[in-house]
């Protein structure tokens, strides 16, 4: 069974420092999210993709966040400078049609010291 | 935007019992509700989900029931066991533009032998 994969698992950080996390979808998924999960919390969408082309970045703190879906498959994102409060579970999910049936990776947990 | 509470934010129960969780949502426009199962450290896993042209679906253990005038939807699992012990969160969306989730708080639920 096809299964979203992401690298790095586990990522310790110091505050300031640049981190990124890679997300490739279910082959065939159009639609890409990358969400944070705060440790008790339910996932919170950061940002969502269409294809190559961002759709819903409303969440993402564009200061020091980016992404990107350079070619409509596997995906970046990045924190530069990382913060204390970044500390967080980052889940990549994908799907056929949106927003139904978003299958999840197995996240990259984040600690920023 | 779209707000979901859930409730319980724990849940214990014995084996063989059943175990309800019940979510509301705010944006009458929503018309996709699933459930996710987060087992500890796991990705969340998608168990069911249902849309708003039905008002109950099952599978196996499993049913979810959206009331869309109440706008609320409740997880219910029958003949509980050891194994069912998660976090299970619930989540809406699909009405607006790209079809946005919004995932309530997480029930944790404990069966006990």
């Amino acid at each position: 069974e096809a299964e979203v994969a992401q690298s790095p698992r586990y990522k310790i950080t110091e505050k300031s420092q640049a981190v990124a996390f890679w997300c490739d979808p279910i082959s065939g998924h159009a639609t890409l999210y990358w969400y944070r999960q705060i440790l008790g919390q339910g996932p919170e969408l950061l940002v969502q993709f269409q294809d190559e082309s961002v759709v819903d970045d409303s969440q993402l703190p564009k200061d020091r966040f980016s992404a990107e879906r350079l070619k409509g498959v596997d995906s970046t994102l990045k924190i530069q400078p990382a913060e204390l409060g970044d500390s967080a579970m980052y889940l990549c999910a994908s799907s056929l049609t949106r927003p139904y049936e978003q299958y999840f990776g197995p996240g990259t947990r984040l600690t920023v010291t | 935007g779209e707000n979901v509470e859930q409730h319980p934010s724990t849940l214990s129960v014995q084996e063989g019992d059943s175990a309800v969780i019940k979510c509301t949502y705010s944006d009458s426009a929503s018309n996709y509700f699933p459930w996710y199962k987060q087992e500890l450290g796991k990705r969340p896993q998608l168990i069911i989900d249902i849309r708003s042209n039905v008002g109950e679906k099952k599978d196996q253990r499993i049913a979810v029931t959206l009331n869309k005038t109440a706008k609320h939807f409740s997880l219910h699992i029958t003949e509980t066991q050891p194994e069912d012990s998660a976090v299970y969160f619930c989540a809406a969306g699909g009405g607006t533009s790209y079809g946005k989730l919004t995932f309530g708080q997480g029930t944790i639920l404990t069966v006990h032998p």
